[in-house]
């Protein structure tokens, strides 16, 4: 049962402190999304990968967040230093893109509070 | 400036009626829709698309309508059942651009028994 895996599930911190989230593709997926989820925004994309390169990341706030992925099996986004306004659901998912279809399939988010 | 728009937040629907979710947009170049349907400390599921090049496409109780002269989808359920009350956000792509899909902010729908 192929699934897409994020760590931590929750996540609480004080503002100004680093925090890093993990997302574990489902294997052969070659493409990666992080997603904010807010009640005001609804589910925002911050910054998407192909076959591990960075393709766009205009949705992320470029002076504290930064994303990766240093291997296929491993994205990961950071944020620091962090903020109240930085809590929110973030979600991770993986696709083939356009190659059959746009479904992608999401993890069960990070949920982080930062006070 | 969002791209796609769900204009209701939530809807309530007696168990056994027909649920219509609507969803519009604003940029000509998607030409690939989705739904997906969100339960409570879950990530989104993939529920049912559409290609630009049909109007309609049906999976079991799930039909999406779309109308492309008014920019407008919508999300029929029939009939309505407990375990449809979650929430569901429509999402759009270009297929010639990018593979990034844009959400709307979803819509909350209540099943009444």
């Amino acid at each position: 049962d192929a699934r897409v895996t994020q760590t931590p599930r929750h996540k609480v911190t004080e503002m100004g402190q680093e925090v890093t989230m993990r997302c574990q593709p489902i294997l052969g997926h070659n493409t990666v999304f992080w997603y904010r989820q807010t009640m005001m925004q609804g589910l925002e994309l911050l910054a998407y990968f192909r076959n591990r390169a960075p393709l766009d990341d205009s949705g992320m706030p470029k002076d504290r967040f930064s994303a990766e992925m240093p291997d296929a099996t491993l994205a990961t986004l950071k944020i620091q230093p962090s903020e109240p306004r930085d809590s929110a659901v973030y979600f991770c998912a993986s696709g083939l893109g356009q190659n059959p279809s746009y479904e992608q399939y999401f993890g069960p988010g990070t949920r982080l509070t930062v006070t | 400036d969002q791209q796609v728009k769900q204009n209701s937040p939530s809807l309530s629907v007696q168990e056994g009626r027909i649920s219509i979710l609507n969803c519009d947009y604003t940029n000509s170049m998607f030409d690939y829709f989705l739904w997906y349907k969100k339960y409570p400390a879950e990530g989104p599921t993939f529920l049912i698309s559409i290609s630009s090049i049909k109007d309609k496409n049906e999976d079991g109780r799930f039909t999406v309508f779309l109308n492309k002269s008014a920019k407008h989808l919508s999300l029929h359920i029939v009939p309505s059942q407990p375990g449809d009350s979650a929430v569901y956000f429509c999402a759009a792509s270009a297929f010639n651009r990018d593979d990034k899909i844009i959400f709307g902010k979803g819509t909350r729908l209540h099943i009444l028994p």
